[in-house]
C-alpha cells in the first residue's frame, strides 16, 4: 500500500507557502522526498531518518513523526521554480522501495 | 557525464513486438530498480535488482522481464509489446551505504509508445 499524500494537487502565488503531507498505513522507518520537474527524471531533495527530526534545503524542510507514521514537507516563500511535483518515498518490506501518490504544485508569479 | 544514463531516450514501437530498454550507471551502486510512470500518475515498480544475482518482482511486473548482465547495467524487456505499455520508464540507482540509504538517483528516462 502506497503512502497517501495530502493534497493532490496546490496552487500557489511566489511567497506564499505550503505544507504536502505524506501518511503510511505501515511503519516508517526513514522517508525520502523528491521533486519532479514536468518532462524531467524525479531529483532527491531531502532524507528523513528520526522522528521528529528536521532536515533543510534552501527554503524547504520536512519533518518526520514516527509514532504518527506521517512526514510533512514545508516549502516556505515559494519562488517559481519550486513548480513541480513532489513525491515521498520510503522502503516497503524488504529492500523495495515505494513512492507516495504525489502532490502537483504550481507556483504562479 | 549522467550518473545513470538511459537508453533510447525516446522510441515507438508497434504492437507485438520486442524491446529493451537499457540503464548502466556510473554511481557504484549496487541496487538497481525500473518504475514505470503514466500521465498523471505516479511512479510503479516494475523489478528490482539488489546485486547481479538478484533479481525481484516489483508492483507491475507481469508483460516485463529484466537482465542484470553486470553490477552497472540492468536492462528491461518487454517481450510483446502492447498498448498499454505506452508510458514513462525511469530507471533508478540506490546505495546500501548506511548514510544515503536506499535514496533514488533516476536515469533521464525512456519515453516509449506502442502502436
Amino acid at each position: 500500500q502506497q503512502p497517501v499524500q495530502s493534497p493532490q494537487a496546490v496552487i500557489l502565488r511566489e511567497g506564499e507557502d505550503a505544507v504536502i503531507n505524506c501518511s503510511s498505513s505501515k511503519a516508517l522507518y526513514s522517508v525520502h522526498w523528491y521533486r519532479q520537474k514536468h518532462g524531467e527524471a524525479p531529483v532527491f531533495l531531502m532524507i528523513l531518518l528520526k522522528g521528529g527530526e528536521q532536515k533543510g534545503h534552501e527554503k524547504i524542510s520536512a519533518s518526520f513523526n514516527e509514532k504518527k507514521q506521517q512526514s510533512s514537507l514545508y516549502l516556505t516563500a515559494s519562488q517559481l521554480s519550486y513548480s513541480g511535483t513532489y513525491f515521498c518515498g520510503t522502503v516497503s518490506g524488504t529492500y523495495k522501495y515505494i513512492f507516495g501518490t504525489g502532490t502537483r504544485l504550481k507556483v504562479l508569479a | 557525464d549522467a550518473d545513470v544514463t538511459q537508453t533510447p531516450r525516446n522510441r515507438i514501437t508497434k504492437t507485438g513486438k520486442r524491446i529493451m530498454l537499457e540503464c548502466s550507471q556510473t554511481k557504484g551502486h549496487d541496487r538497481m530498480y525500473w518504475y514505470r510512470q503514466d500521465p498523471g500518475l505516479g511512479l510503479r515498480l516494475i523489478y528490482y535488482s539488489f546485486d547481479v544475482k538478484d533479481i525481484n518482482k516489483g508492483e507491475i511486473s507481469d508483460g516485463y522481464s529484466v537482465s542484470r548482465q553486470a553490477q552497472a547495467k540492468f536492462s528491461l524487456s518487454l517481450e510483446s509489446a502492447i498498448p498499454n505499455q505506452t508510458a514513462l520508464y525511469f530507471c533508478a540507482t540506490s546505495s546500501g551505504r548506511a548514510r544515503d540509504k536506499n535514496i533514488q538517483y533516476f536515469g533521464a528516462g525512456t519515453r516509449l509508445s506502442v502502436l
